[in-house]
């Protein structure tokens, strides 16, 4: 069965603090990985975008990494805000039957002072 | 301004009653998605359609049907609501050139649909 799994469930850090989130994987065949912030009560906003050949891509203080022999994949925030404070999705591309996205259930991020 | 919206936003029926969410989108994008969002799930797809007069099931179907008479709207509508479709809808959109699924969706931010 295709699944993303994402670790942890929730997070709290400091205000200027780094965090990593975790994404793994089973879906195959395997187009590309995405990750969404979702603010509160607000539809799901696109991060980054990687193929199968990309093994990093940033925007902003915000840098996805992908390994697509292990399908893993990471999000790392450096310098986090408050404004960070969010659900982090990670959804995985399926090219196999149905074409379709497979959604990770998100990380809750909350950055406090 | 350009963007997608959906109405209502938070929307509370009884069982049996038909209800429509609405979704708009200013891009003319081809792609528009349907997703209902509940705890300890991820969002899941009802309906999707690639073009005008073109809609196809997602993972979730049974109990909705939508419509896409023009580019712009894909309204969904749950022909007799039952209390396991209380849940957050999210509408959303792509792109056509890049096929789809490989360009980032765009979602609107939301329906809140209570049924009881």
């Amino acid at each position: 069965k295709n699944q993303v799994e994402q670790s942890p469930q929730s997070l709290i850090i400091l205000e200027g603090k780094n965090c990593t989130l975790q994404c793994n994987y089973t879906v195959s065949p395997f187009s590309n990985l995405r990750w969404y912030k979702q603010d509160t009560g607000r539809g799901p906003v696109s991060l980054t975008i990687m193929t199968f050949s990309e093994n990093t891509k940033s925007n902003g203080r915000y840098t996805a990494t992908l390994d697509a022999d292990t399908k893993q994949s990471s999000l790392h925030i450096t310098a986090s805000q408050l404004s960070d404070s969010a659900s982090y999705i990670c959804v995985v591309h399926n090219t196999g039957g149905g074409n379709k996205l497979t959604f990770g259930t998100g990380t809750q991020l909350k950055v406090e002072l | 301004d350009a963007g997608i919206t959906q109405s209502p936003r938070y929307k509370i029926t009884e069982t049996g009653r038909q209800v429509t969410l609405m979704c708009h989108q200013t891009w003319s994008h081809s792609y528009m998605f349907w997703y209902r969002q509940d705890l300890g799930h991820g969002l899941r797809l009802i309906y999707y359609s690639a073009a005008a007069d073109i809609t196809d099931k997602g993972e979730v179907p049974d109990g909705y049907v939508v419509s896409r008479s023009k580019t712009e709207n894909f309204p969904l509508t749950l022909e007799s609501a039952t209390r396991s479709q209380t849940s957050v809808y999210f509408c959303a959109s792509s792109d056509r050139r890049a096929q789809g699924l490989r360009q980032p969706q765009h979602f609107g931010d939301g329906t809140r649909l209570s049924i009881l």
